[in-house]
């Protein structure tokens, strides 16, 4: 199946800075990827729709000034968190496909989770 | 209202036994596709199985099927013959024909197989 590979796995940071997470589609062109968080022993909450060239689509909810989304080419994601808290420790991971077809499954990276002390 | 509703937050089985993992939805749309996907401790997800709201059999897939029972919105996963490496968290989710990137998941039930 395709390969969809995010990075880092784990990362640790003090309060206040910023932290950027990679989703990258490793043998596939992914117009449309998801970021994902989810806090333990919880359901994955979609934040928000990555498109390639354009602005990002947020979940309710979700703040988009916080949670910046960069998608600068199909087979790449950012996810930036500004001005970590401790209350942003997750989980958090991405995903794409590469169809709109209702059978097409979405293949996940590996996950990120992050600790803010 | 939740689109996909897990009752379940917990289930054991016994080793080779069979165990079926409750999933119910709610859309008004008349095309929608139904996942199930496994995370393990390590976190990753992983695809197991899809059934189309057209389908018109079950789907199967090695030791997983889907009883899916369209006039009660329920897509319920059977496993069987669980082994121990089944022990896991598994998701169910649903994505819609308005909206055919998203998939919305479930809260999950955390499935333990014992020896």
């Amino acid at each position: 199946g395709a390969v969809v590979s995010q990075h880092p796995s784990r990362v640790i940071c003090k309060s206040g800075t910023s932290v950027k997470i990679e989703c990258r589609s490793l043998d596939f062109q992914a117009t449309t990827m998801f970021w994902y968080r989810q806090f333990p022993k919880k359901s994955l909450m979609l934040m928000a729709t990555s498109n390639e060239g354009s602005k990002a689509t947020y979940e309710q909810g979700v703040e988009k000034d916080k949670f910046l989304i960069n998608h600068a080419s199909l087979t790449l994601s950012t996810l930036t968190v500004t001005s970590a808290h401790p209350e942003d420790s997750s989980f958090y991971i991405c995903s794409a496909s590469y169809g709109e077809v209702m059978n097409t499954e979405a293949f996940f990276g590996q996950g990120t989770r992050l600790t803010v002390v | 209202a939740q689109k996909i509703t897990q009752t379940q937050p917990g289930m054991f089985v016994q080793e080779k036994e069979a165990v079926t993992l409750d999933c119910t939805y709610d859309t008004s749309d008349p095309s929608y596709g139904l996942f199930w996907y496994k995370q393990p401790s390590s976190g990753e997800m992983i695809f197991l199985i899809y059934q189309g709201s057209y389908d018109q059999q079950n789907a199967t897939e090695g030791r997983y099927s889907l009883n899916f029972q369209k006039a009660r919105k329920s897509a319920n996963l059977v496993i069987s013959a669980s082994q121990l490496g089944d022990s896991a968290m598994y998701f169910c989710a649903m994505r819609e024909v308005y909206n055919t990137d998203k998939l919305i998941f479930g809260t999950g039930t955390r499935l333990q197989v014992f020896p």
